[in-house]
């Protein structure tokens, strides 16, 4: 089963407002998880990696203040899309590393949120 | 960013058919995991590697790490229709910290 939920799974909002996802690791705890962007038929694009307890670290480009990070356990990570714009209506998946031994780590996805802005 | 160098980029085989796709790079990576993403859903992890030379098989799919810790192969036996999906290599290594490298997929199409 699922290790990584993720929600909403899709989510429709009007142009302007917010929106928060939530990421939950489900049977192991998560000081880092991160959050990409999806674009139709391409690879996984990090947006930012979310540091629980801490500011999260973001990717070139990426605006820390339209996308709002809070890890604040450590099993729940949200992204907020603030200000929402069509542009911004994409897939955003979340991940969590799942540590083994050593510094060799699993990585777990989300089910995915498709965003769409109108 | 950096990415891994996937290959092919989509294939469209017979079911019962044998596939192998393959990811390579210019970096040592410590890590390779191997995922398959169906339309949308967020990627599944099929096999993770962590030793270089290591083969490690999953049901119908084997992968291997690379000697030069360079390189993973995905090897899909006895294709099926639910075969169907992108597959992603991803890579981790020490100079991209905790980050996951991915390559660009590989979409598999499977003629029943």
């Amino acid at each position: 089963g699922a290790v990584v939920s993720q929600h909403p799974s899709w989510v429709i909002c009007k142009s302007g407002t917010s929106v928060k996802i939530e990421c939950r690791s489900l049977d192991f705890q998560a000081t880092t998880m991160f959050w990409y962007r999806q674009f139709p038929k391409q690879s996984l694009m990090l947006m930012a990696t979310s540091n629980e307890g801490s500011k999260a670290t973001y990717e070139q480009g990426v605006e820390k203040d339209k996308f709002l990070i809070n890890h604040a356990s450590l099993t729940l990570s949200t992204l907020t899309v603030t200000s929402a714009h069509p542009e911004d209506s994409s897939f955003y998946i979340c991940s969590a590393p799942r540590s083994g031994t050593g510094v060799n780590t699993e990585a777990f996805f989300g089910q995915g949120t498709r965003l769409t802005v109108v | 960013g950096q990415q891994l160098n996937q290959s092919p980029q989509s294939m469209f085989i017979q079911e019962g058919e044998d596939v192998s796709m393959n990811c390579t790079s210019s970096s040592i990576f410590n890590t390779w995991l191997w995922y398959k993403q169906d339309p949308g859903e967020g990627p599944v992890l099929l096999i993770a590697l962590y030793k270089a030379g290591e083969l490690t098989s999953n049901g119908r799919l084997t992968a291997q790490f690379g000697i030069t810790r360079k390189d993973s192969f995905l090897n899909i036996s006895a294709s099926i229709p639910s075969d169907v999906g992108i597959y992603f290599c991803a890579g981790q290594a020490y100079i991209y910290g905790n980050k996951l490298v991915f390559g660009a997929g590989t979409i598999l199409r499977v003629k029943s």
